[in-house]
């Protein structure tokens, strides 16, 4: 049973265009969201996260938001630039340290 | 340099051949990961540690073995490999795994293939 979905699994999006990506849940339990970047041959990198108190969280190019009567969140990329080629996870947390991933979206921005 | 080392990072091995993938991390952490990732399930968590001499079971734990003797290494103990076993193994820490801001950090991660 898959509490977390990601269900795009790859996106492309032209260079200096908005990226957005996309996450649903079903356990109403999880209080804290993350999203994860990883490159190939690389582990996942944290980028950005939100309490569930929050509806938005910002930082630089990337935003994360959140919608939780949808049990909904997703993050926005402005601008897109390749460097963002990458494979997205995003993952909650309903009981301290426990991480729950979605299955991941590969974003590719191109020239 | 902070960071969480995995070893090896590629293995091929058969079936029944028990075999250790280790991890340690320089930060200081008290909390330690194992996760598997496979195609169209993301990372699925294995066991986890929350101190020295303290673990417990993840999601997937069957046919998996951990052990925290010290602080800094948390090595992933396959007693008898399967093909199911074959995956793309993480490793993870983070300061104390007791609050939910406690970032994760990963390392580099371990291709497994069992024949």
């Amino acid at each position: 049973d898959q509490q977390v979905k990601q269900n795009s699994p790859s996106l492309s999006v032209q260079e200096g265009r908005i990226s957005i990506l996309n996450c649903d849940y079903t356990n109403s339990m999880f209080d804290y969201f993350l999203w994860y970047k990883k490159y190939p041959a690389e582990g996942p990198t944290f980028l950005i996260s939100i309490s569930s108190i929050k509806d938005k969280n910002e930082d630089g190019r990337f935003t994360v938001f959140l919608n939780k009567s949808a049990k909904h969140l997703s993050l926005h990329i402005v601008p897109s630039q390749p460097g963002d080629s990458a494979v997205y996870f995003c993952a909650a947390i309903g009981t301290a340290s426990k991480l729950t991933f979605g299955t991941g979206t590969r974003l590719q921005v191109t020239l | 340099e902070a960071q969480v080392t995995q070893n090896p990072r590629y293995l091929i091995t058969v079936t029944g051949k028990k075999l250790t993938v280790t991890c340690s991390q320089n930060m200081n952490h008290e909390y330690m990961s194992w996760y598997r990732q496979d195609p169209g399930l993301g990372l699925r968590q294995i066991y986890y540690s929350m101190n020295v001499e303290v673990t417990d079971k993840g999601d997937v734990p069957e046919g998996y073995k951990v052990s925290r003797k010290e602080k800094r290494n948390f090595p992933l103990i396959l007693e008898s490999p399967s093909p199911n076993q074959t995956s793309l193994y993480f490793c993870a820490s983070s300061l104390t795994g007791r609050r939910t801001t406690d970032t994760q950090y990963f390392g580099p991660g371990t291709r497994l293939t069992v024949l």
